[in-house]
């Protein structure tokens, strides 16, 4: 099976901080992703990657970056988070037939 | 641009009362369409790929049905186990699914 692990479940961190959120996939996978998902507005793509040291933004890449220095981690950064960023974060992976297979969540909460 | 719109919005069903899900996409090419089930604060799980129309997929009491311009997930005598967020989404562009808002099926037993 699949695995895409997320380096946590529930984070609460202050307005300011930088904060590093983990992905890793145990697929050997070239594609991950990561989304943020608020009540009524779905899933929304932050950045993705296509292969190591390569990244592309999605839809809403404002105040985050991220780093794929190995093939099966893929990490989300907050530069500076701000409470508008409280949010449940989700990173998937993409196998040979784009079927996505997503993490279990971090739930984010800045305060 | 690839659309995806999913209907309803919310779903209530009593245990045992079948139902659809429907999904409707605008794409420039149809290279598959995706059903996830998503239960409250996790991620979502991958449930079929339909490929092509007139295909059919099942597992348990859901069953995806695929035509040239919607999906319709059929949920036969739901359990309230069965009650979750489903998602549809169509493979685009650069490797980038596009996903559905979302039904929220909730099964009252």
């Amino acid at each position: 099976d699949v695995k895409v692990t997320q380096s946590s479940r529930y984070l609460v961190k202050r307005t300011g901080e930088k904060v590093f959120l983990e992905c890793v996939q145990d697929m050997d996978h070239e594609n991950m992703f990561w989304y943020r998902q608020d009540p009524g507005l779905g899933l929304r793509l932050i950045y993705f990657s296509y292969d190591v040291k390569m990244k592309e933004k999605g839809d809403i890449p404002e105040g985050y970056s991220v780093s794929r220095e190995k093939k099966e981690r893929f990490s989300l950064i907050l530069e500076s988070a701000s409470t508008n960023q409280t949010s449940m974060y989700l990173c998937a992976s993409t196998d040979y037939y784009n079927e996505q297979f997503f993490g279990p969540g971090t739930r984010l909460t800045v305060l | 641009e690839d659309q995806v719109t999913q209907s309803p919005e919310a779903l209530r069903l009593q245990e045992g009362e079948s139902s659809s899900l429907n999904c409707s996409y605008t794409v420039s090419g149809l290279r598959g369409l995706f059903w996830y089930r998503q239960d409250p604060g996790k991620g979502p799980e991958f449930l079929f790929t339909l490929y092509s129309a007139g295909e059919e997929k099942e597992k348990e009491r859901l069953k995806a049905t695929l035509t040239k311009k919607e999906s319709f997930l059929h949920i036969t005598a739901p359990k309230p186990e069965d009650s979750a967020t489903y998602l549809c989404a169509v493979p685009g562009g650069s490797y980038i699914p596009t996903f559905g808002r979302g039904t929220s099926l909730i099964v009252h037993p």
